[in-house]
């Protein structure tokens, strides 16, 4: 079946730190990846997708490449923000199916310290 | 563009009451909504999948007697909770996928429930 494995939380950063948090799954076919973030007693809100290998997603400062050699879509951060702290979850949409159901990550717990 | 909404945002109730979720799709036809529920520090757990006009398909473990799910049209599924119990409450958060797009499903805000 499909899993996704996340680096384990938290981790805290001094604001201006360099992040990164580490994505791997494992699916069948060509699977779409995801990173979503959840903002404390919020829902979830997307913050960048790939949908093939070598794609690059990027949205607000955060990328991550569609690495299928790997199996990774590691979240990285050239500087993050207070702001920034907030769950992020590494996701994955399995070709197979008319759901398209998303496996989820465990998330991890990102706190930027000013 | 794409906003799913949730009502209400949250909720306390008795035990053994009932307890209705509503979950829309603001500007956009959701074909196929999904239902999660959230511990307190976990990951999302998909409960059932739901698509408009046909019985939801619900995940193994997960008691469809007890969570209703009604998916009455292109915008609207609605999550009852049945004779809530303290071991009931939780984070559900629900999404909807656009008919137009094949792998992107939109989040809703998502509503606390407390079973005293």
């Amino acid at each position: 079946g499909n899993s996704v494995t996340q680096m384990e939380g938290p981790v805290t950063l001094s604001e201006e730190a360099f992040l990164t948090i580490n994505c791997t799954y494992t699916a069948t076919g060509y699977p779409s990846l995801f990173w979503y973030v959840q903002y404390p007693g919020e829902g979830l809100q997307l913050l960048l997708k790939a949908t093939k290998a070598d794609d690059k997603g990027s949205n607000k400062g955060f990328e991550a490449t569609y690495r299928k050699e790997t199996t990774s879509f590691h979240l990285e951060k050239g500087s993050v923000q207070v702001s920034d702290s907030a769950v992020y979850f590494c996701a994955l949409s399995d070709s197979g199916g008319s759901a398209r159901q998303l496996t989820f990550g465990s998330g991890t717990q990102l706190t930027v310290l000013p | 563009g794409a906003v799913v909404s949730q009502h209400p945002s949250r909720v306390i109730c008795k035990s053994g009451t009932s307890v209705k979720i509503e979950c829309r799709s603001l500007d956009f036809q959701a074909t196929t909504m999904f239902w999660y529920r959230q511990f307190p520090k976990q990951s999302l757990m998909l409960m059932a999948t739901s698509n408009e006009g046909s019985k939801a398909t619900y995940e193994q473990g997960v008691e469809k007697d007890k969570f209703l799910i009604n998916h009455a049209s292109l915008t609207l599924s609605t999550l009852t909770v049945t004779s809530a119990h303290p071991e009931d409450s939780s984070f559900y958060i629900c999404s909807a996928r656009p008919g137009t797009s094949y792998n992107e499903q939109f989040f809703g805000p998502g509503t606390r429930l407390t079973v005293l």
